[in-house]
């Protein structure tokens, strides 16, 4: 069974502070994502990886960058939180081969910066 | 840079009844996508549209892909509370990369 997990259901943190998301997949899967979704906007994609040491910029990367040093792992950094951060995170992974190329998606991480 | 809109973004349906949730892209697509997000819950994919006109069928859920590959829609007949949650179509252009619509909020009232 397919499984992606993240290292937080919640957090918060104070305005300024550096966090770290970290995103787990068990189906070497080759590409791994990280959406925000807020009401009414739904997921809007921050930033992608296709391969281990890879990275491209999503929709609104503004704020944020990542780190792919495994296939497995796919962190968010938020080098100093502001408050508009303040969202539920989600991370998904797919394969790059086959279709459909599904997305599967962990649990999110609903992050508040006060 | 690609737009899609989904609409309505909220349908109170009766128990029992149909509805239709609508999905337009501003560009020309490979494939579309349908996930579902129970409340509290993450997206979880419902199926895969590639060609032109293509309809499939999952039970009472009815998917449709344009003929023009710019438009969806997702058709819910003799709709259940378990029906109940978000739908979101998510679009491919191009690539691995998904562009998700706002999502439909689905009520149902018993």
């Amino acid at each position: 069974d397919v499984k992606v997990t993240q290292s937080s259901r919640y957090l918060v943190k104070r305005t300024g502070e550096k966090v770290f998301l970290e995103c787990v997949q068990d189906m070497d899967h080759e590409n791994m994502f990280w959406y925000r979704q807020d009401p009414g906007l739904g997921l809007r994609l921050i930033y992608f990886s296709y391969d281990v040491k890879m990275k491209e910029k999503g929709d609104i990367p503004e704020g944020y960058s990542v780190s792919r040093e495994k296939k497995e792992r796919f962190s968010l950094i938020l080098e100093s939180a502001s408050t508009n951060q303040t969202s539920m995170y989600l991370c998904a992974s797919s394969n790059r081969g086959l279709s459909p190329n599904e997305q599967y998606f962990g649990p999110g991480t609903r992050l508040t910066v006060t | 840079g690609q737009q899609v809109m989904q609409i309505p973004q909220y349908q109170h349906v009766q128990e029992g009844e149909d509805f239709t949730t609508y999905c337009n892209s501003s560009t020309t697509l490979s494939n579309i996508q349908w996930y579902k997000q129970r409340p509290g819950g993450h997206p979880v994919f419902l199926i895969q549209l590639v060609k032109s006109g293509e309809v499939k069928k999952q039970k009472r859920l009815t998917f449709q892909f344009g003929e023009a590959k710019k438009n969806s829609s997702l058709h819910i007949t003799a709709t259940q509370t378990t029906d109940v949650g978000t739908y979101f179509c998510a679009c491919k252009a191009a690539g691995n990369k998904l562009t998700f619509g706002g999502g439909t909020r689905v009520l149902v009232k018993p």
